[in-house]
């Protein structure tokens, strides 16, 4: 089993959609979370931290539930321009990042 | 461009041959990252360096894989004795650090090809 899985997709979504990923992990020690995009053949790009009380940014919104060692990421009216990878990362309190292989979204017009 | 720069973009090399690698980080970042990805994958951790330091090195990395950061700026990853399962695009990453909320930010890789 992978320490970070994610559904793969790939989700494809008309312009206006709600569309939601997630992510679990198994190391219980983990400490912080993020959500990265990547574009095709570009590198990843943070677009957002996780935080346990959940935190929004616009039209994303991100969970952690540490119980179940779940995160999540909503994605509101998806335009175009949301179309990429997006990659779910663990880190653990020494430090080191581990990636989930991601979940592609199509926004179609 | 003050980013983190990875160079070269693309190696071609054949088997059983060295190859090294060189990552710029971005100037104040004390944590450099290295990592390996492969089509349909997120990007696989190799090692970490805090500073000078080597901090951490993936169990999965083999004998065949070094890496420096001998003044704590740029660093270098050497692969020997390459193989057909090394393709892949080689990602280097930085980040303030230590703590661990620190963002880290991407070059844009070495896309190596194995013949």
């Amino acid at each position: 089993r992978k320490e970070v899985e994610q559904d793969p997709g790939p989700f494809n979504v008309p312009e206006g959609a709600t569309v939601a990923f997630n992510c679990t992990y198994s190391n219980s020690a983990s400490q912080s979370f993020f959500w990265y995009r990547q574009d095709c053949r570009k590198e990843p790009k943070l677009l957002m931290s996780v935080y346990s009380s959940g935190n929004e940014d616009g039209r994303f919104t991100a969970q952690l539930n540490r119980a179940s060692q779940y995160i999540s990421l909503l994605i509101r009216d998806s335009k175009l321009s949301d179309s990429a990878t997006y990659l779910c990362v663990v880190n653990s309190d020494a430090g080191k990042s581990t990636f989930g292989d991601g979940t592609t979204l199509t926004v179609k017009p | 461009d003050t980013g983190v720069s990875q160079n070269p973009r693309h190696k071609i090399t054949k088997r059983g041959q060295n190859v090294t690698f060189r990552c710029d980080p971005i100037s104040e970042h004390n944590r450099l990252y290295w990592y390996r990805q492969t089509l349909g994958q997120g990007p696989e951790f190799l090692t970490y360096f805090q500073n000078e330091a080597q901090l951490e090195k993936s169990r999965l990395l083999s004998d065949r894989f070094s890496a420096e950061r001998p003044k704590g700026s740029f660093s270098t990853l050497e692969i020997q004795r390459t193989e057909q399962g090394d393709s892949a695009m080689y990602l280097c990453a930085s980040s303030l650090g230590p703590g661990l909320s620190n963002e880290q930010f991407f070059g844009p890789g070495t896309r190596l090809t194995v013949l």
